[in-house]
């Protein structure tokens, strides 16, 4: 079965603070797909980032990071120098296969001005 | 591109009325959509997965009866909550899977949800 964790419930810091957001997934296959997904306050799901299984190689989109390590089954997500507008809750998934997405609780994000 | 209309946003209805919700895909043609439940400050739940012609696939503890999916062409699938209760009172969201390069590389695009209120 796979699973997805989101340890942090919430999350809350000063802007211009580095926060990083962690998630750990559980997998038996070895070819997956992992995601990130931020749900601002309207509700709608920005896609963020996708993952597979085979490029480990960490990514870096403007001030958003993220770090894939197999070794410990995470794919933790990194805002440097966050603002005020990246308040929002932040999903981690995963999807094995042709199976379904599967969605981690959410990390709610605070960003304080 | 792919990007998928979901009406309405919100909507409010009365105990024992029925809901539809639509998901239209404008760009693309979606042979596979999902739908999710949210509760307040809680995850996505998938309640069901529909391809278009066939039967939706239900998971374990959704009334199928009661949470009606029909995925009748390649650019629309529509959730009708029949006889809505306040417990039915919830965010809805639909998702179309998006293909991507390789055959088992897709993403998916999610519409902007539905805000149901059973009063």
């Amino acid at each position: 079965a796979q699973k997805v964790t989101q340890a942090q419930t919430e999350i809350s810091v000063v802007e211009k603070e580095d926060v990083t957001l962690d998630c750990v997934y559980e997998t038996r296959d070895t070819t997956y797909y992992l995601f990130w997904y931020k749900q601002p306050p309207s509700g709608e799901l920005v896609f963020l980032i996708r993952r597979n299984s085979f490029d480990e190689q960490n990514e870096i989109s403007g001030r958003y990071s993220w770090n894939f390590q197999k070794s410990t089954s995470s794919f933790n997500f990194t805002i440097t120098a966050s603002q005020v507008v990246d308040s929002a809750v932040y999903f981690c998934a995963l999807r094995q296969g042709a199976q379904k997405l599967v969605f981690g609780q959410g990390t709610r994000l605070t960003i304080n001005p | 591109g792919a990007v998928v209309s979901q009406h309405p946003s919100r909507v409010i209805c009365k105990s024992g009325t029925s809901v539809k919700i639509e998901c239209r895909s404008l760009d693309f043609q979606a042979t596979t959509m999902f739908w999710y439940r949210q509760f307040p400050k809680q995850s996505l739940m998938l309640m069901a997965t529909s391809n278009e012609g066939s039967k939706a696939t239900y998971e374990q503890g959704v009334e199928k009866d009661k949470f009606l999916i029909n995925h009748a062409s390649l650019t629309l699938s529509t959730l009708t909550v029949t006889s809505a209760h306040p417990e039915d009172s919830s965010f809805y969201i639909c998702s179309a899977r998006v293909k991507g390069g390789g055959a088992l590389d897709y993403g998916y695009t999610f519409g902007s949800g539905t805000r149901l209120t059973v009063v």
